[in-house]
């Protein structure tokens, strides 16, 4: 889940194992929600993305799932591998012509993914 | 692939001192954002802009200011650097933002303000 204070969340998971990262969001009117993975030292990198019309979306090894309901957001990782390590995090962007601008998103604080060999 | 750069990895600075981080996107992208990132606190957005000479403040824009005259690098400069300041700063662009496009990342500058 997301973090409070200063301290991610942190999953810790074995090898081969399936990993699931949640993330919830605040805002009814997001349609369009990204999830991130940020190794150490590096900039955040695009994994997979999915839009309000939808409740999943499958991509090599990942898969998301959306609940509008209740305003959550999950990432599940497949036979995760030590390269997986990393924080992940999920943006939520709201419809400009419901907020009157452009698209811009809404980060989550991430969660720190440990995969142990 | 989508490329965005950013001028330094690593930078140390004494406060006082005027600042400037550069961002260059090779991809033609309409968007461009600054964003520091610190612990706990996630990432925030300081300024965007979707178009030349275009800028919009984000949630901190206090102590920073930005210059995009070509469409393919956006600067955030720093006018007195403080302490508080210290962070790791991220560019990040996207083809339009009025379509919901994915936003890609630079690598991130780390600057430490002495």
């Amino acid at each position: 889940g997301e973090s409070v204070g200063l301290h991610l969340p942190t999953l810790s998971v074995q090898e081969g194992d399936n990993s699931i990262i949640n993330c919830a969001y605040s805002n009814s009117a997001s349609d369009y929600f990204i999830w991130y993975k940020q190794e150490s030292g590096k900039g955040p990198q695009f994994i997979i993305d999915i839009r309000s019309n939808m409740d999943k979306r499958q991509g090599q090894r990942v898969t998301v799932l959306l609940n509008k309901t209740v305003k959550h957001l999950s990432l599940q990782i497949a036979a995760t591998q030590p390269g997986d390590s990393a924080v992940y995090f999920c943006a939520e962007n709201i419809d400009p012509r419901r907020s009157g601008g452009s698209y811009i998103p809404t980060f989550g604080r991430g969660t720190s993914l440990i995969v142990h060999p | 692939d989508v490329k965005v750069t950013q001028s330094s990895r690593y930078l140390v600075k004494r406060t006082g001192e005027k600042v400037f981080l550069e961002c260059v996107q090779d991809m033609d992208h309409e968007n461009m954002f600054w964003y520091r990132q610190d612990p706990g606190l996630g990432l925030r957005l300081i300024y965007f802009s979707y178009d030349v000479k275009m800028k919009e403040k984000g949630d901190i824009p206090e102590g920073y200011s930005v210059s995009r005259e070509k469409k393919e690098r956006f600067s955030l400069i720093l006018e007195s650097a403080s302490t508080n300041q210290t962070s790791m700063y991220l560019c990040a662009s996207c083809l339009s933002a009025n379509r919901g496009d994915t936003q890609y990342f630079g690598p991130g500058t780390r600057l430490t303000v002495l």
